[in-house]
């Protein structure tokens, strides 16, 4: 059972368009992560956001970590078929610093 | 800087074999995990190591799964036997710092990917 949903599962679109993903879960967390996963290679990370109502911009990409830090979004601009992965979220507990994983969200950008 | 090592990158093996995967960490990096990852599912975790000790393996099936990092750097995960549902992408990855903080980062080899029939 992955204590992180993500939403939605998958997502097609065309390059130029605007796309958003979420990150959802009741459990609050001390940081969380945004990985993204191309096919035959394993994640690689894109930001850590840590401050609840966090805001933080990397070139087309935005990511939001939600007041109570237990939900997050990331929005990206303008896609282009190079934003094509699988993007995960995961929350870093107190615990030891062990990350929990979102099962992902697939995102397709055709040109 | 070279990045986490793993090997094989792919596996096909028939159940009730045994099976054992290599990942050579990021040099200098003390912290290694070892992650499976189900098809349509993010990574979980099964152990994670501290230089040599394993500070978290509550959920590494311990009946049939094994690990070991005896010199703190290399490590190796074996299967005996392997079971069809063990099939999976195994990642290993390392992070410079010992018990993770807030901002915690992790580095990610590509896998082993594991079809057992």
């Amino acid at each position: 059972t992955q204590l992180l949903e993500q939403s939605p599962q998958f997502l097609s679109i065309q390059e130029g368009e605007n796309l958003t993903v979420y990150c959802n879960s009741s459990s609050v967390f001390s940081s969380l992560q945004w990985y993204r996963q191309e096919p035959g290679e394993g994640p690689v990370l894109l930001v850590t956001v840590v401050t609840g109502g966090e805001v933080k911009k990397l070139k087309r990409l935005t990511f939001q970590f939600g007041d109570a830090r237990k939900d997050s979004s990331l929005h990206i601009t303008a896609a282009q078929p190079g934003d094509t992965g699988l993007y995960l979220c995961a929350g870093l507990t107190d615990s030891w610093g062990k990350l929990q994983f979102g099962a992902g969200t697939q995102v397709v950008v055709t040109p | 800087e070279a990045g986490v090592v793993q090997s094989p990158r792919y596996k096909i093996i028939e159940k009730k074999q045994p099976v054992a995967f290599w990942c050579n960490p990021i040099s200098g990096h003390n912290t290694l995990y070892w992650y499976r990852q189900n098809l349509g599912q993010g990574p979980e975790l099964l152990i994670r190591y501290e230089n040599e000790e394993a500070v978290d393996d509550s959920q590494l099936p311990k009946d049939r799964f094994s690990a070991e990092r005896l010199k703190g750097v290399d490590s190796t995960l074996k299967i005996q036997p392997a079971e069809l549902g063990d099939s999976a992408v195994y990642l290993c990855a390392s992070s410079p710092w010992a018990s993770g903080g807030p901002q915690e980062t992790q580095y990610f080899g590509p896998g082993t990917r594991l079809l057992v029939l």
